[in-house]
């Protein structure tokens, strides 16, 4: 079945430390996007890309990057320069091609400062 | 400015009831959609409902529908015969296009629905 994988579920990290939230898709979708959800804020876009080698920052990109030099594979890199990183963050794609269709999410990961 | 609000933090309902969730947007934008998704206690968020600017008739999907009021920019999720597996955070949404031509959405800040026995 198609879907997209979020990896890890959980994630530790030490102040300072840089980590790399996965997220894979096999749905052939073109444009995969990168969620954060706090408490009561609902959720903001960090990054987006629409195609290859091609990506543009959202709402908060400040302290993330991303690459997307794959079309399945969209990972995000949550750096030291983001203060306030723990949270739940949600990778989503959807077709390009059809402007009514849904996004589709993975599962989550939920990132810890520890 | 807020564009996707929803003033309802959490909801009650009985079993086999129906509810209604409220969502109101704001856009200048001719062309929109509008999007409800649940999102469960596991973290997943599901997609249930697509609404179109341009759609002349309500949007539905099972026990799904959306009261959808243009004038008003309202885009009301309603669910009908309440069950207990509807026990979810509930977020509205809206399709917006970028300034290069691409599409992103916009999520409300959510309402926690919860279906009693």
């Amino acid at each position: 079945d198609g879907g997209i994988t979020q990896s890890p579920k959980y994630l530790f990290r030490k102040e300072g430390q840089n980590v790399t939230l996965s997220c894979e898709q096999n749905l052939n979708h073109d444009a995969m996007y990168w969620y954060r959800q706090d408490p009561g804020q609902g959720l903001r876009l960090i990054y987006y890309s629409q195609i290859v080698n091609d990506f543009q920052k959202g709402d908060i990109a400040e302290g993330y990057s991303v690459s997307r030099e794959k079309k399945e594979s969209f990972p995000l890199t949550v750096t030291s320069a983001q203060k306030n990183p723990t949270a739940f963050y949600l990778c989503a794609s959807r077709r390009t091609e059809v402007s009514n269709y849904g996004y589709t999410f993975g599962s989550g990961t939920r990132l810890t400062v520890v | 400015a807020q564009k996707i609000t929803q003033t309802q933090p959490g909801m009650f309902v009985q079993e086999k009831e129906a509810v209604t969730l409220d969502c109101t947007y704001d856009t200048s934008d001719p062309s929109y959609g509008l999007f409800w998704y649940k999102q469960p206690s596991s973290g997943e968020m599901i997609f249930l409902i697509y609404q179109g600017s341009y759609d002349q008739q309500n949007a539905t999907e099972g026990r799904y529908s959306l009261n959808f009021q243009k004038a008003r920019k309202s885009a009301n999720l309603v669910i009908s015969a309440s069950q207990l597996g509807d026990s979810a955070m509930y977020f509205c949404a809206m399709r917006e296009e970028t300034t290069s031509g691409t599409y992103k959405y916009i999520f409300g800040t959510g309402t926690r629905l919860k279906v009693l026995a």
